[in-house]
């Protein structure tokens, strides 16, 4: 049962842009929400994160947005740079538990 | 600075072969995991550790065993390699059970 679904393997977008990485969950128990980045032959960073009492977080170019009525969250990259390519993880977890992780997608940002 | 490093960093081993992945921090975090990664199926959870003499099983922990003798180590044993542990492996630690982990690089495992 997975319970946290990125549902889109890959994502191209042109510099620039904005990149938008979406995820699902099926736990309504979930409370706190993370965006890691992976770069090839690295351990995964993290980038972002969000606790169910808020519906957007904000750092810098990246941004994530929860919808809990949706169960949906999305990282948003503005403006998008080559440097942002990387397989992007979405995370998720109830208090006191373990992070449960989406499959994760792979972002590539054309110059 | 504080880190956390995996070694090896490739390993090629035969089936049946006893295999043991080190992982070392520096940032006496009490709580440290063991995930894989394989494609289609993101990072799961193998085992893990609140504190020292604490483990405990996650999502995908047959065929693999941990142990925490000391705050700063929790080497993953592999009893009796399969074809199907072929992956790569990633430890990680926090200093909260819940919240940011901080990943090693990784240890990438081709079980033949």
């Amino acid at each position: 049962d997975q319970q946290v679904k990125q549902n889109s393997p890959s994502l191209s977008v042109q510099e620039g842009r904005i990149s938008i990485l979406n995820c699902d969950y099926t736990n309504s128990m979930f409370d706190y929400f993370l965006w890691y980045k992976k770069y090839p032959a690295e351990g995964p960073t993290f980038l972002i994160s969000i606790s169910s009492i808020k519906d957007k977080n904000e750092d810098g170019r990246f941004t994530v947005f929860l919808n809990k009525s949706a169960k949906h969250l999305s990282l948003h990259i503005v403006p998008s740079q080559p440097g942002d390519s990387a397989v992007y993880f979405c995370a998720a977890s109830t208090s006191g538990s373990r992070l449960t992780f989406g499959e994760g997608t792979q972002l590539t940002v054309n110059p | 600075d504080a880190e956390i490093t995996q070694s090896p960093r490739h390993k090629i081993t035969e089936t049946g072969r006893q295999v043991t992945l080190a992982c070392h921090q520096t940032w006496n975090h009490n709580n440290m995991f063991w995930y894989r990664q394989d494609l289609g199926h993101g990072l799961r959870l193998i085992h893990y550790s609140y504190g020292v003499q604490d483990t405990n099983k996650g999502e995908v922990s047959d065929g693999y065993s941990v142990s925490r003798s000391n705050t700063e180590d929790l080497p993953l044993t592999l009893e009796s390699a399969a074809s199907s542990q072929t992956s790569v492996y990633f430890c990680a630690s926090s200093r909260d059970r819940v919240g940011t982990q901080y990943f090693g690089p990784g240890t990438r495992l081709l079980v033949l």
